[in-house]
């Protein structure tokens, strides 16, 4: 299947940084890919859909001045959390589509995830 | 919105035995219905996926069977493997993906 990178894969900050996670797609283009956010044992939470040279739509309850993400090109999206506070240590995981007619075209892929730690 | 329910949370099985996941989701103009398979630490593998348009697909131990008519999907894996033990999530898509709780499978030896 496709492959998505996520880096970094472990970020550890203090309260009140910023942090940014990069999303890339390697081997295809993806003209939107979606952030999710898991905390330990639960399900993925859709955070944003984000369109390639677009703004993101963000999902009920989410802050879009706190997650910013920019999908500057087919290949890239990113994701800063602003001012982080321990209460958004979490393991951030971005998805992508392939589009158009690549082989896959739909299928949606997942990165490794990115754990995030503030202190 | 989407909503998907994912029963059980938790199952157990015995090494090669079957064990099935259920998935019921509300939204009827989803039409793609993928699995995925998390170990800890790790993002979501695409483990197989159906669309609306079939009723049953199957990729070596694994089978997914679809019933739109009652909005239901399930997962079938046979002969499961220690290494089968992991968290599997069901989702649904209309405009986005979305998941539901996960079942942890265990599966001992």
């Amino acid at each position: 299947g496709a492959v998505v990178s996520q880096h970094p894969s472990w970020v550890i900050c203090k309260s009140g940084t910023s942090v940014k996670i990069e999303c890339r797609s390697l081997d295809f283009q993806a003209t939107t890919m979606f952030w999710y956010r898991q905390f330990p044992k639960q399900s993925l939470m859709l955070m944003a859909t984000s369109n390639e040279g677009s703004k993101a739509t963000y999902e009920q309850g989410v802050e879009k001045d706190k997650f910013l993400i920019n999908h500057a090109s087919l290949t890239l999206s990113t994701l800063t959390v602003t001012s982080a506070h321990p209460e958004d240590s979490s393991f951030y995981i971005c998805s992508a589509r392939v589009s158009g007619l690549q082989t896959y075209t739909g299928e949606l892929f997942f990165g490794e995830g990115s754990r995030l730690t503030v202190l | 919105g989407e909503n998907v329910e994912q029963h059980p949370s938790t199952l157990s099985v015995q090494e090669g035995d079957s064990a099935v996941i259920k998935c019921t989701y509300s939204d009827s103009a989803s039409n793609y219905f993928p699995w995925y398979k998390q170990e800890l630490g790790k993002g979501p593998q695409l483990i197989i996926d159906i669309r609306s348009n079939v009723g049953e697909k199957k990729d070596q131990r694994i089978a997914v069977t679809l019933n739109k008519t009652a909005k239901h999907f399930s997962l079938h894996i046979t002969e499961t493997q220690p290494e089968d033990s992991a968290v599997y999530f069901c989702a649904a898509r209309g405009t986005a993906l979305i998941f539901g709780k996960g079942t942890t499978l265990s599966v001992s030896s």
